[in-house]
């Protein structure tokens, strides 16, 4: 069954520095999301990507925060200067055109 | 906003019992409401979900209730199982198609069967 994959599973860095998280979505999909969970806390929604370029954006989704499908199947989210309230973890999701969303099993960021 | 509240925060029950977890939303313009299942270290699961138009939905021991004048839509799980225990997410979204398929989650409830 096909599935989005994420890497790194778990990634630890220091505050100021610079973090990619990567997604590869389902191969058929069109739209592509970033969603973070804060521990405790809700699923938040970030950005949503279609077409090569992003279709909205969150509050949350500053100008440290970017994203680019540089190859036609990475998805990738980057954080510019990672702060301590970054560390969460980081859900891409992917649809083809359905509501179904398709969820990868996330990266948790650490921010020390 | 979109604000979607979600109770309880935790259920406990015996295997074969029912268990029912409840959802509010704030917008009246969401129109599909989908239930996600999150087992520990994996990723949003999508269980059932109904759309606007439905007031019930059932998928064997799982059902989903609408009631868009209250707001409110409710997860029903028949003859738990010790597997059904997990982290279930409701959410709401509102849109057509393609990039507003943004959702708005609650907060998660986790559920306990116990054997």
């Amino acid at each position: 069954e096909p599935e989005v994959t994420q890497t790194p599973s778990h990634q630890v860095t220091q505050m100021g520095q610079e973090v990619i998280l990567r997604c590869v979505p389902i191969s058929n999909h069109l739209y592509f999301y970033w969603y973070r969970q804060i521990l405790g806390q809700k699923v938040e929604f970030l950005v949503s990507f279609y077409n090569n370029e992003i279709s909205e954006k969150s509050e949350i989704f500053d100008d440290q925060f970017s994203v680019e499908r540089p190859d036609g199947s990475n998805f990738t989210l980057k954080i510019r200067s990672t702060k301590l309230e970054d560390s969460a973890m980081y859900f891409c999701a992917s649809t083809v055109s359905s509501r179904e969303l398709f969820f990868g099993e996330g990266s948790r960021l650490t921010v020390l | 906003g979109e604000n979607v509240e979600q109770h309880p925060s935790t259920l406990s029950v015996q295997e074969g019992d029912s268990a029912v977890i409840k959802c509010t939303y704030s917008d009246s313009a969401s129109n599909y409401f989908p239930w996600y299942k999150q087992e520990l270290g994996k990723g949003p699961q999508l269980i059932i979900d109904i759309r606007s138009n439905v007031g019930e939905k059932k998928d064997q021991r799982i059902a989903v209730t609408l009631n868009k004048t209250a707001k409110h839509f409710s997860l029903h799980i028949t003859e738990t199982q010790p597997e059904d225990s997990a982290v279930y997410f409701c959410a709401a979204q509102k849109g057509s198609g393609g990039s507003n398929y943004k959702l708005t989650f609650g907060k998660g409830t986790l559920l306990t069967v116990n054997p």
